[in-house]
Order: structure tokens, then sequence, then C-alpha cells
């Protein structure tokens, strides 16, 4: 399909592991976009990458969250020493005029 | 501070009759307004999409209306129908620089046969 695509589709690890999750955006968006959303919360912007320029990290919670974007396309969010608090839904979304379109997301569960 | 806010957790309408999903937000800089659709097990699935400089953007069955002065917006569907039983999130955007969503927290939509 020529969607946004995720992988894992769930993860489940122990707390303090590290943990990548990786997204495809549709091909040819220049911006890509990574939230996550917890148990009965809204969606919370993490990190936004448009081109080459420099991203803007400003909705990391920590410094154990690092994302990178290889090519301008395909994205890996890592997590390091993962929390229990960590555990959420983690969304990628790639978008085109004014409008994101999302992925189907990883579960990610730490135990 | 929840700058978008779905003040309706859950909303429960018969089949055929209209569902009206409300939203509102705090900052006056949104320029922009998004409403998703959301399955279990999927990614929010974009609805349609409303400019500051209009008060109604229409799309099949789905109407969404901006007031600006009340900082308000609201999402109808006429007629519902049961495979519009989902969660639907409202999202605002502005000229942050990285046009970043804001999400409200969502409100499940059930349609009763």
């Amino acid at each position: 399909g020529a969607g946004v695509s995720q992988s894992p589709s769930n993860k489940v690890t122990e707390k303090g592991k590290d943990v990548e999750l990786r997204c495809d955006p549709i091909s040819g968006h220049t911006a890509l976009y990574w939230y996550r959303q917890s148990l009965g919360q809204g969606l919370e912007f993490l990190i936004y990458f448009q081109g080459n320029s420099a991203p803007d990290k400003s909705g990391l919670p920590s410094d154990r969250f690092s994302a990178e974007r290889t090519g301008g396309s395909v994205s890996t969010l890592t997590i390091q020493r993962t929390q229990q608090e960590d555990s959420a839904v983690y969304l990628c979304a790639s978008k085109v005029g004014d409008t994101q379109y999302f992925g189907p997301g990883t579960r990610l569960t730490v135990l | 501070d929840q700058q978008v806010k779905q003040n309706s957790p859950s909303l429960s309408v018969q089949e055929g009759r209209i569902s009206i999903l409300n939203c509102d937000y705090t900052n006056s800089m949104f320029d922009y307004f998004l409403w998703y659709k959301k399955y279990p097990a999927e990614g929010p699935t974009f609805l349609i999409s409303i400019s500051s400089i209009k008060d109604k953007n229409e799309d099949g069955r789905f109407t969404v209306f901006l007031n600006k002065s009340a900082k308000h917006l609201s999402l109808h569907i006429v007629p519902s129908q049961p495979g519009d039983s989902a969660v639907y999130f409202c999202a605002a955007s502005g000229l942050f620089g990285n046009e970043k969503l804001t999400f409200g927290t969502g409100t499940r939509l059930t349609i009763i046969p």
C-alpha cells in the first residue's frame, strides 16, 4: 500500500532495555512527525522532521528519547533505558499540504 | 494545560440521526483544524479539516463548523451509520514553525442500529 507503515506493530520489553521503532512515510512526503498516545490521553507531539532541516525535538519527554531520519525517508525512534511510563502507542505521520497521515502505530509495553 | 478539549468522552446516537461532536480550544494562534477518526489497533484516519478563514466545510455526510470568536468547532455526521462508530479526535495546528498537531482526548461515538 501507499500509506505510512510502522514496525513492529507490538513491542514488549523489560524496564531498562533499549527499543527502536521504525516508520516508513508516504513516498515524497518531506515532513514526518512522531506522536505518542498514552492510555486515556490524546496524541502528544514528540518530534518533527522537515526535509534536510534540523529536527524539532521540542516534544521529546526526556534525553532517553531520540530519533533520526535517514535519506529523508525512513525514521527510527529510539528509547533508551525504557521505563514503565514509556508504555504507549507510538504513531508516525507524514504530511502533504496541511494534512498529516498516520501509520497504524507501535504499541510499546514496558514491563 | 489542555489547549484542545473534547469534553464528552462518549456519545451514543441512533442510526440515521445526526451525530454532533464538539471541540474547544484555548490558543488563538491555532489556524487550522482537523478531525480524525480512529478504530481500535489502527492509526488515526484523516476525516475533514477547516482553515480559520472559513466557518464551514462540508464533505459528504461530514460537516465541520468553526466559531472563532467562541474558539469552538464541531463535527456533524448525518445520517449516522454503524460504521461511524469509532473514537473521534479533534486536532489543531498553527504557525509555530513545526505545524505540529495538538490533539484533544477524543470522543467515543457509538451508533446504535
